[in-house]
């Protein structure tokens, strides 16, 4: 059974750099996206962007300038890097194995494991 | 960007009751949706895909329909464990977009 482990610093202060990991365990990271996806204190969900396990990245485009997501297969690894902080980045930040499905000419995603999520608050 | 709109934004309802909660995309998404639940503290978790596919384990009160604009999940009784937020998801096109949630409370 996949399971999903985000880790990193509770705590990273304006401007800074915050970078998150998420460590597979029980399956493989290869033939997969893997997602981050945030929530805001009391608000809705999210998505930043996707990586595929060759590399092949996706974000949303708002969050493009900031966002770097890796993928180190040696390690079944994810990782998240969001530049330039604020107070609105503090977030609960998910990954989540996401799958892509073929229909026709189009790929659908859809996040079917998910990680217990980790708390990143910004703030001096 | 999809924007995704789900009503009601509440709903209050007791166990055994029928539940339809709706999800209306600004433009057609085919039939690539999928809805999640989340419980307070919890991450989401995948009920259904493709509007209408059961994700394995899940228990088949809950039912998904629609295609296009228009999405509904059911739950056919609730049981306690059901009482949590449900989101709808499109990916047809990017950003990838939720809904803002549905909160389904006790009555």
């Amino acid at each position: 059974q996949v399971q999903l482990q985000e880790s990193g610093p509770g705590l990273v202060k304006p401007s800074e750099t915050l970078t998150l990991t998420c460590t597979v365990s029980g399956g493989s990271i290869s033939s997969h996206y893997w997602s981050w996806v945030r929530q805001p204190p009391g608000k809705g969900l999210e998505w930043i962007g996707y990586i595929y396990y060759t590399g092949r990245t996706n974000y949303k485009s708002s969050l493009k300038s900031r966002v770097t997501i890796s993928v180190d297969t040696s390690k079944n690894q994810v990782s998240l890097k969001l530049n330039s902080v604020t107070a609105a980045d503090t977030a609960v930040y998910y990954c989540a194995r996401t799958q892509g499905v073929l229909d026709v000419k189009h790929y659908f995603y859809y996040m079917d494991v998910w990680g217990k999520g980790t708390t990143v608050t910004v703030s001096s | 960007d999809i924007q995704m709109t789900q009503s009601p934004s509440s709903v209050s309802a007791s166990v055994g009751d029928r539940v339809t909660i709706t999800c209306r995309a600004s433009q057609g998404i085919s039939s690539w949706l999928a809805w999640y639940q989340q419980k307070p503290g919890k991450a989401p978790k995948l009920l259904i895909y493709a509007a209408s596919s059961l994700q394995s384990g899940v228990p088949s009160r809950f039912s998904g329909s629609g295609s296009g604009t228009d999405f509904t999940l059911t739950i056919s009784s609730l049981q306690p464990e059901d009482f949590a937020t449900y989101y709808c998801q499109q990916s047809t096109s990017f950003p990838i977009t939720f809904g803002q949630g549905t909160r389904l409370e006790i009555k």
